[in-house]
C-alpha cells in the first residue's frame, strides 16, 4: 500500500540552527501539506501546497519556515533558526486529485535544545 | 470529546462491546469530516469520512454520524478489538474538500482484554 514517509524519524538540534525536514508523498498525489502537534495537543496545520506554490498557511507559518518540493518525489519543511517551541511531532500529508483524503506520514520528531 | 492541554478523555472498553467516541465541530460552514486514528508512535491514520450532505457512513466496524444541528460528529466502533486502542481524532474541512484540516482534541480509547 502506497505511504508517505517521512526522514528524520527524529531530530535533534540546537537553538538558532537550521533544520529540514524531508518528505515524500505518496506518487501519484498532486496536493501537499504539513502539519504538527507539540506533545499532548492538537494536530495544527502549518501550510499546504499545490503546483509548485503555497496554497494557504497558517499564523504559525511565519518567515522562519518554508516549505519545497525540489524534485518530483521530495516535500521539504525548513525552519531557518529554531526555537525551543519549535519543539514538536512535524506531520507530512499528501492527498490525490479525485480524493479528498489526506494521508499522514509517520512524522519527524523535532527536538530543539 | 474534547481535550485540553495533556488530558485527554479517555473511554476504557471491554473488548468486544462497541465504542462511541464524540466529537463537537466549531464551524457551521464545514463541508467535510474525517476520523483518524493515532498509534503511540504514529502519524495519524485514516479511518472513515463523511460529507456533510449525509447524516450517516459506514465502513468495515465502524460508523460516523453526523448531526449538523447541533453540530456533532460521533464515530462508532463495532466489537472493539485491542487493535482498537489509540487516540482518535475527529478533523473538520471548511471550504472545498481537500484543504486544510481542523482537528479536535482527540479521545484515547483503551480496548481492556
Amino acid at each position: 500500500e502506497p505511504e508517505v514517509t517521512q526522514t528524520p524519524s527524529h531530530q535533534v538540534t540546537q537553538m538558532g540552527q537550521e533544520v529540514i525536514l524531508r518528505c515524500v508523498p505518496i506518487s501519484n498525489h498532486l496536493y501537499f501539506y504539513w502539519y504538527r502537534q507539540i506533545l499532548g495537543q492538537k494536530v495544527e496545520f502549518l501550510v499546504s501546497f499545490y503546483n509548485n506554490e503555497i496554497s494557504e498557511k497558517s499564523e504559525i507559518f511565519d518567515d522562519q519556515f518554508s516549505v519545497e518540493r525540489p524534485d518530483g518525489s521530495n516535500f521539504t519543511l525548513k525552519i531557518r533558526s529554531t526555537k525551543l517551541e519549535d519543539s514538536a511531532m512535524y506531520f507530512c500529508a499528501s492527498r490525490g486529485r479525485q480524493g479528498s483524503i489526506q494521508y499522514f506520514g509517520a512524522g519527524t520528531r523535532l527536538s530543539v535544545l | 470529546g474534547e481535550s485540553v492541554g495533556l488530558h485527554l478523555p479517555t473511554l476504557s472498553v471491554q473488548e468486544g462491546d462497541n465504542s462511541i467516541i464524540n466529537c463537537a465541530y466549531s464551524n457551521s460552514a464545514s463541508d467535510y469530516f474525517i476520523w483518524y486514528k493515532q498509534e503511540s508512535g504514529k502519524g495519524p491514520q485514516f479511518i472513515i469520512d463523511i460529507r456533510s450532505n449525509m447524516d450517516k457512513r459506514q465502513g468495515q466496524r465502524v460508523t460516523v454520524l453526523l448531526n449538523k444541528t447541533v453540530k456533532h460528529l460521533s464515530l462508532q466502533i463495532a466489537a472493539t478489538q485491542p487493535g482498537d486502542s489509540a487516540v482518535y481524532f475527529c478533523a473538520e474541512n471548511k471550504g472545498a474538500a481537500g484543504n486544510k484540516l481542523t482537528f479536535g482534541g482527540g479521545t484515547r480509547v483503551l480496548v481492556k482484554p
